[in-house]
């Protein structure tokens, strides 16, 4: 069976700081995605990650695949207010038949 | 176009009463998901469709009945619901197969059952 962990769950930084988030699974991939959510309002992709070594980034938010690992990583540098938000991973495999398989979420709440 | 629309955003309902929500996709995507996420939590997959017909069924009640009258749309009726049924409904749509296939979601149906 298909699991996910995320790690931290919660996550209070300060602005300008830097850090990551932890994805593990626990069998082979074909995809890996990376969802933001704020309160009360749907899922935003953010990455979709392939193979490994596989790298994304976009603006202060960078994703990493190390398929061998089976870890993936969203690392936030020099964090602003705006990205507070609940950070989804997902994991897709042939395995699940066409379902992702989610992470328990991290809420990252970015002080001023 | 790159959007999954869903209809209505908000949604209050009795216990006795029938409603429906929908959902519409037009990216050519042949796999179109219903999810149920409830507060701090992460989505749970409720139905799949692929190529229009059911696939997957995640052991949702009979209160719940999905239908998807084509490729485009994807519609999840409810009856008879109970309170803790209230939660966020949020449909999906996907392409099939291997390959960068993204997961787009529509922005969801705020439910709540009194």
């Amino acid at each position: 069976e298909l699991k996910v962990e995320q790690n931290p769950l919660f996550l209070s930084m300060q602005e300008g700081k830097n850090y990551t988030i932890y994805c593990n699974y626990s069998t082979t991939s074909d995809r890996l995605y990376w969802y933001r959510q704020d309160p009360g309002k749907s899922l935003e992709s953010l990455f979709v990650l392939l193979s490994n070594g596989a790298v994304k980034q976009e603006g202060r938010l960078m994703a990493s695949l190390d398929t061998k690992a089976r870890l993936s990583t969203l690392h936030i540098t020099a964090a602003v207010h705006d990205l507070s938000a609940t950070y989804f991973c997902a994991v897709f495999s042939m395995d699940s038949n066409y379902q992702l398989i989610w992470g328990a979420g991290t809420k990252l709440i970015i002080k001023p | 176009d790159t959007e999954v629309t869903q209809t209505p955003k908000h949604l209050v309902m009795g216990m006795t009463n029938k409603k429906s929500l929908k959902c519409e996709q037009h990216m050519g995507h042949r796999a179109m998901y219903w999810y149920k996420q409830k507060a701090k939590k992460p989505p749970e997959l409720m139905f799949v469709y692929s190529y229009e017909k059911l696939s997957i069924n995640e052991s949702v009640p009979s209160r719940f009945s999905p239908e998807c009258p084509n490729s485009s749309l994807l519609n999840l009726h409810l009856h008879a619901l109970q309170p803790e049924d209230s939660a966020l409904y949020l449909c999906a749509s996907s392409q099939p197969g291997t390959g960068e296939s993204w997961a787009f979601f529509g922005q969801g149906t705020r439910l709540t059952v009194v």
